[in-house]
């Protein structure tokens, strides 16, 4: 298997554009995260996702991030309108099960977002 | 909350020097601990985990022990290779939430030749 892909490695906009990211996680996998990183809060889940609903969204900074998983391959992170403090790098993971002491995320590369 | 310190880096090593990097948590209940690394243009992978105290995880040459006593995981290798430059981040799940890692900052080891 490929692993997690994601798409793109990394992204420049002009604040106030819309920004789409994406993510498609190991087949099989039901369990998918999307984990923001930055300097000054290290790594922080945004949202996770089971057999493609979304469970827990607490992590989402605000009403400018959505995120969708149309099916079990796929799945999107978007940010609109898009603020320089938005600048990070997003991570996608996915799982098989939803328990993380007996399974293993596994992870994407990232998409490092810059937005100027 | 649930959180994690580790040590601040960078860490710069020569090749064949003993690696400790620190970690620290808070936790409700018995979490599980875990250290994961990422490699250069890499995602993140599980490197080693326990998740009980007294276990000790162990991969590739690198060992953790989990001290519920003084609330510490810390991530040992005796002898480090230049393959091993990486940023490693230990993380915590508490199990009020099975799917949720909480992660340390991350801590950056540099090992020349």
């Amino acid at each position: 298997d490929a692993g997690v892909i994601q798409s793109p490695r990394h992204e420049v906009t002009e604040m106030g554009q819309e920004v789409t990211l994406r993510c498609k996680p190991i087949s099989g996998h039901n369990s998918l995260f999307w984990y923001r990183q930055t300097m000054m809060r290290g790594l922080e889940l945004l949202i996770y996702f089971n057999n493609n609903v979304p469970i827990d969204d607490s992590g989402m900074p605000e009403d400018r991030f959505s995120a969708k998983m149309p099916n079990a391959s796929f799945s999107t992170l978007k940010i609109q309108p898009s603020e320089p403090r938005d600048s990070a790098v997003y991570f996608c993971a996915s799982s098989l099960g939803d328990n993380l002491r007996n399974t293993e995320a596994f992870f994407g590369q990232g998409t490092r977002l810059t937005v100027v | 909350g649930d959180s994690v310190t580790q040590m601040e880096g960078p860490v710069t090593l020569s090749e064949e020097a003993f690696l400790t990097i620190n970690c620290t948590y808070t936790a409700t209940g018995y979490p599980s601990l875990f250290w994961y690394v990422q490699y250069p243009g890499e995602g993140l992978q599980l490197l080693l985990k326990a998740t009980k105290a007294d276990d000790k995880g162990s991969n590739k040459g690198f060992e953790a022990t989990y001290r519920k006593e003084t609330t510490s995981f810390h991530l040992e290798k005796g002898s480090v290779q230049v393959s091993d430059s990486a940023v490693y981040f230990c993380a915590l799940n508490s199990g009020g939430s099975n799917y949720k890692l909480t992660f340390g900052k991350g801590t950056l080891l540099t090992v020349n030749p």
